[in-house]
């Protein structure tokens, strides 16, 4: 069964640095999205992706963030100078139609030092 | 502003209890409901989800849902839950047809007693 996957697992880095998160939504979905779960909290929505340009995007999603679908399969995340609140678990997701379900990814853990 | 609620937070019962999990949403328009599942350091998997039709849904592990329109609800429930069952679980809405973010609910921990 096709899935998202997400690399890496896991990233440490430390405060200040740029980090680039990738994910491979499945192949034929044409939206995207990104989301975070800090520890112990709920999961939250930072933007979402269709037709090379972001749909929607929430208060999260600063001028720090960008994302980027560089190629036909890869989708990333980029956070320019990491903060320490930005340790979190960030779930990428796909969808086939406006309408349907998302699928989410097995997330990366960025630990921010 | 869309929302969801989910009233209990933490929730412990002992093996084949049964479960009701409460969740109550905030949203003007037409909704898709979800629950999801996030299984002790493990990714969010779906439970169960309703787009349409019949407003009582079933999901994967014997897990149920009723979609109540009148009361923006959508509990989750499981007759005889198991001690594998322990985890966290998420009640989720987004608009219908517009690609739009999923909003999550806080979550409830569900530890089940052996």
């Amino acid at each position: 069964e096709p899935e998202v996957t997400q690399t890496p697992s896991h990233q440490v880095t430390q405060m200040g640095q740029e980090v680039i998160l990738r994910c491979v939504p499945i192949s034929n979905h044409l939206y995207f999205y990104w989301y975070r779960q800090i520890l112990g909290q709920k999961v939250e929505f930072l933007v979402s992706f269709y037709n090379n340009e972001i749909s929607e995007k929430s208060e999260i999603f600063d001028d720090q963030f960008s994302v980027e679908r560089p190629d036909g399969s890869n989708f990333t995340l980029k956070i320019r100078s990491t903060k320490l609140e930005d340790s979190a678990m960030y779930f990428c997701a796909s969808s086939q139609g406006a309408d349907n379900e998302q699928f989410f990814g097995p997330g990366t853990r960025l630990t921010v030092l | 502003a869309q929302s969801v609620s989910q009233h209990n937070h933490h929730v412990i019962l002992s093996e084949a209890a049964s479960l009701e999990l409460g969740c109550n949403y905030s949203y003007g328009g037409t909704v898709n409901l979800f629950w999801y599942v996030q299984y002790p350091g493990q990714h969010l998997q779906l439970l169960l989800k309703y787009f349409s039709g019949d407003p009582l849904v079933k999901g994967i592990k014997g897990f149920e849902a009723e979609f109540i329109k009148s009361k923006f609800s959508f509990n989750l429930r499981k007759p005889s839950v198991q001690w594998s069952d322990t985890a966290e679980y998420f009640c989720a809405v987004n608009a219908k047809s517009s690609a739009s973010k999923i909003i999550f609910g806080s979550g409830t921990r569900l530890s089940i007693r052996p």
